[in-house]
């Protein structure tokens, strides 16, 4: 079974930080990788998707990388905001039909 | 586009009770999906359906049943509610399951914003 870790689990920065969020998986055998981002009392809003045939993908000051091999990926958030406060959802798409989650990395970023 | 919307925003049960959360998505998609979040746990997968017509059980299905309606809706019924079963439920869509991903695996699923459901 798949089993998808995220590190840390909590993590406050001072605003303009630039900050790293990571996460493992154990079955490299994966379609894409996707990192989300939830915010407090509301639903998943998909930020970057990287295919296995993918090493990174970026959106403004969002940056993922996927290491296939390894079974790791890293989002990276260039000069954090207030406004990214939430926690960051990874999860793998593997063979089976469900997307598979790590348990979340909630961030603050404080003014 | 609405994308994925989901009725009732929040519910409070008694132990015993029935109840039925809707989900429906105006994308097209042909596979939908209910998940479970609890703290600490993740998300977890109740049932699936990959298309019309069709319907799964996935890691948690126990306590819960599904109807694949339509294309468009997708709904998750409680028969008789426990406490374990307090949880956020979300539901989500996919233009198409798994075995018939594209090679590119580029589908993504897109999420409802979820029911809050706790059970007394």
């Amino acid at each position: 079974k798949q089993e998808v870790t995220q590190i840390p689990a909590a993590l406050s920065v001072p605003e303009g930080e630039n900050l790293v969020l990571n996460c493992s998986f154990t079955d490299s055998a994966i379609y894409n990788l996707q990192w989300f981002r939830q915010d407090p009392g509301k639903g998943l809003t998909s930020l970057l998707l990287i295919q296995s045939s993918q090493r990174e993908q970026t959106s403004g000051r969002l940056n993922a990388s996927l290491d296939k091999s390894s079974g790791r990926s890293t989002l990276y958030i260039a000069a954090s905001q207030p406004g990214d406060s939430a926690t960051y959802l990874c999860a793998v798409q593997d063979s089976g039909y469900a997307l598979n989650f790590g348990k979340g990395t909630s961030l603050l970023v404080t003014p | 586009n609405a994308g994925v919307t989901q009725t009732p925003k929040f519910q409070v049960l008694k132990t015993g009770q029935s109840m039925t959360l809707q989900c429906a998505q105006d994308m097209n998609h042909n596979s939908m999906y209910w998940y479970r979040q609890d703290p600490g746990m993740g998300l977890r997968l109740i049932y699936y359906s990959a298309s019309e017509g069709t319907t799964d059980k996935g890691e948690v299905p126990n306590g819960y049943n599904v109807s694949r309606l339509n294309k468009r809706e997708f709904s998750l019924r409680l028969e008789s509610a426990a406490p374990s079963q307090t949880s956020v439920y979300f539901c989500a869509s996919k233009i198409r399951d798994t075995v018939h991903m594209s090679l590119g695996g580029i589908d993504t699923q897109y999420f409802g914003p979820g029911t809050r459901l706790t059970v007394l």
